[in-house]
């Protein structure tokens, strides 16, 4: 079963807008990680943000967490139609040992 | 320095035959998990090898099998195909049992059972 769900399923923006995508999930977690797919390949890994940190940021992108409200969001900043492609927000629950458990998926269209 | 890497990149099986998926670690890496992901869907995690031990396994059934050798590669086997068994296979390493540890993923098996 998906333990997350990501909101929306589907977005589309002009090239240099903002990609807003939110993440909620059931469980406790220890981290939650954000990861990018091109076309049904392999995922790339983009952001950890560990339980006890809201907010963290990796060049363009900005994620935030809110455990009590077990929502994350990533933040696109100036998009580009290399950001093109599915986002996952994938979450590890509390015990130590990874279990990475993935949502459904965002899929974000950058239109040039 | 290689990624992760899995062969084949894609395969065609009919139901009921068996079939091995291989995945190599990233240099450095001793953990291997495997996942499956179905059309449009994330990917469902099956099972995490480390130190040649099963260590964590999802909601897949015994017709899911793994192995992880010495050189930390690994190899999921499913028997018994059905329809449902067609997806992608992604297999990524990290470093450790630690949930703290970035996962690598490689390009996946792309596994179509007819």
């Amino acid at each position: 079963s998906q333990q997350g769900e990501e909101d929306p399923q589907a977005l589309s923006i002009q090239e240099g807008e903002n990609a807003t995508m939110n993440c909620s999930y059931k469980t406790s977690i220890n981290n939650l990680q954000w990861y990018r797919q091109n076309s049904g390949r392999g995922l790339v890994h983009l952001i950890l943000i560990r339980s006890n940190e809201r907010e963290k940021h990796s060049g363009r992108l900005r994620v935030t967490l809110d455990t009590s409200k077990k929502s994350s969001s990533l933040l696109i900043t100036a998009s580009r139609a290399a950001d093109t492609a599915s986002y996952f927000c994938a979450t590890d629950p509390s015990g130590g040992y990874q279990k990475v458990t993935f949502g459904t998926g965002t899929k974000l269209q950058v239109i040039p | 320095d290689a990624g992760v890497t899995q062969s084949p990149t894609h395969l065609i099986k009919t139901r009921g035959q068996q079939v091995t998926l291989r995945c190599s670690p990233k240099s450095g890496h001793d953990t291997v998990s495997w996942y499956q992901q179905a059309l449009g869907q994330g990917p469902q995690f099956i099972f995490q090898y480390y130190e040649e031990e099963e260590r964590q396994r999802g909601n897949f059934p015994d017709r899911f099998s793994g192995h992880q050798f010495p050189n930390y590669s690994s190899e999921l086997n499913v028997n018994a195909l059905l329809l449902g068994d067609s997806a992608l296979y992604l297999c990524a390493s990290s470093f450790g049992l630690s949930s703290d540890n970035e996962q690598f993923f490689g390009p996946g098996t792309r596994l179509t059972v007819l």
